[in-house]
């Protein structure tokens, strides 16, 4: 059973750079015809999809959210991570990570990232 | 960008009645449309997607149904655990991938 677990910090400064990282563990990256992706969600709203990457590193972010996002990816120690650069209190949200196979099957249990000084 | 819209906003139920949401897209999505249960403080749960299959472990009172732009899931004989909001969600064309607003499905 694949299992995803988000880290970073719980707290950002305003205009700096929110850093995640997910863990997968029970799947391998390399599985052909997924994609590991981030997504997000306000506190009290709905679900956004940030981007997501595959294992040949190629990522597809959100247009909304294309100029300060970048999504990377290491198969050796079965990770990727988020970069979402020039933060505001409008990023505060719970961030996901989830395994996308068309449908988003498996996600994280979330963190929540606040932006503040 | 396809724009998803679920109906209602609210939804307030019995248990052991059907509880029916809706979900309409911008487009056609064919059948690449999938359905989430969010129950309060957790994460987002899969339960249908190529709009009528069930994921594993999803009971058989979990219907999904519809194609091109209209969608159904109905939900049988409710329970007090299904107390959730509930998102469509198409995969058909992207970037971006689009979620609807939800429908907080409430138990009487």
């Amino acid at each position: 059973q694949v299992q995803l677990q988000e880290s970073g910090p719980g707290l950002v400064k305003p205009s700096q750079t929110l850093s995640l990282t997910c863990t997968v563990s029970g799947d391998s990256l390399l599985t052909g015809g997924v994609y590991w992706s981030w997504i997000r969600q306000h506190p009290g709203q709905g679900l956004e999809w940030i981007g997501f990457i595959y294992h040949s590193g190629s990522a597809y972010y959100n247009p909304t959210l294309e100029t300060r996002v970048s999504i990377s990816i290491d198969t050796s120690r079965n990770q990727f991570s988020l970069k979402l650069s020039s933060v505001t209190a409008a990023d505060t949200a719970v961030y996901y990570c989830a395994r996308e196979n068309s449908s988003f099957d498996s996600w994280g249990q979330g963190t929540l990232v606040t932006v503040s000084s | 960008e396809i724009v998803m819209t679920q109906s209602p906003a609210t939804l307030s139920v019995s248990p052991g009645e059907r509880a029916t949401l809706s979900c309409r897209a911008s487009q056609t999505v064919g059948n690449n449309l999938a359905w989430y249960q969010q129950r309060p403080g957790q994460a987002p749960r899969l339960l249908i997607y190529g709009a009528s299959i069930r994921a594993t472990g999803i009971p058989a009172r979990f219907i999904g149904t519809g194609s091109g732009t209209e969608f159904t899931l109905t939900i049988n004989s409710l329970q007090s655990e299904d107390l959730a909001v509930y998102y469509c969600q198409q995969y058909e064309n992207w970037p971006p991938i689009t979620f609807g607003q939800g429908t907080r499905l409430e138990i009487k």
